[in-house]
């Protein structure tokens, strides 16, 4: 079975600033996809960003990027220039495709705030 | 464009009463569906899926049940609520190949 783990259940950046939430995953399979989720205070699930298992290339969207190490199996999410919006619970999630239903496995979440 | 329609938003039933959710999508033909839960404050918890009419795949046995009577539509049932369903219900689809999911907008379900 998989699982996806984020170790902070809370953080806070200032706006403008940098920061980075982690999040590790346990796996046996090499085909897999790794994807961040936002969820703002209306409780929408907005995907953020997405990372195929087999590009070694890291995912860029805008002011937000990951940090992709397969071989330590950590998928981690960094947002530059924190925006007020930018305040939402993250969720990092992993997807295999050894079946029609695709699952994917969610981590805890961490609360982000970002600070004026 | 693919859209995803849940309703209702919010819902307050009594103990014993039934529960019916319905999520539908637009734009798209089989999609897969699921319905998750979410407690307050927590991660995602999957409940059923389904790949394809009257296919139901249940993760964790409970209290609720899922029907896909048409291809875009996914049902969320229950014949007698607990207090311990209350909850987010978030309902979601996506498509062929290793799309990611796309979610509805949420019920969010009291039960008192």
């Amino acid at each position: 079975a998989q699982t996806v783990t984020q170790s902070q259940p809370e953080m806070s950046v200032q706006e403008a600033e940098t920061v980075t939430l982690s999040c590790t995953y346990d796996t046996s399979e090499n085909n897999y996809y790794l994807f961040w989720y936002k969820q703002p205070p209306s409780r929408q699930m907005i995907l953020v960003i997405r990372q195929e298992a087999y590009k070694q290339q890291n995912a860029t969207e805008n002011r937000f990027s990951v940090n992709f190490q397969k071989a330590a199996k950590s998928f981690s999410l960094k947002i530059s220039d924190s925006q007020l919006g930018d305040t939402a619970m993250y969720f990092c999630a992993f997807m295999i495709t050894i079946n029609a239903g695709n699952m994917l496995t969610f981590g805890g979440g961490t609360r982000l705030m970002v600070k004026p | 464009s693919q859209t995803i329609h849940q309703w209702p938003a919010t819902l307050v039933q009594p103990v014993g009463s039934p529960l019916s959710l319905e999520c539908t999508v637009e734009g798209t033909s089989n999609p897969n569906l699921y319905w998750y839960r979410q407690a307050a404050g927590r991660g995602l918890q999957l409940l059923f899926y389904s790949v394809g009419i009257g296919q139901i795949s249940s993760e964790v046995p409970q209290n609720l049940s899922a029907s896909r009577p048409q291809d875009r539509q996914f049902i969320l049932s229950s014949k007698k609520l607990l207090l311990s369903d209350s909850g987010f219900y978030l309902c979601a689809w996506r498509g062929a190949g290793n799309s990611p999911l796309h979610f509805g907008n949420g019920t969010r379900l009291t039960v008192t």
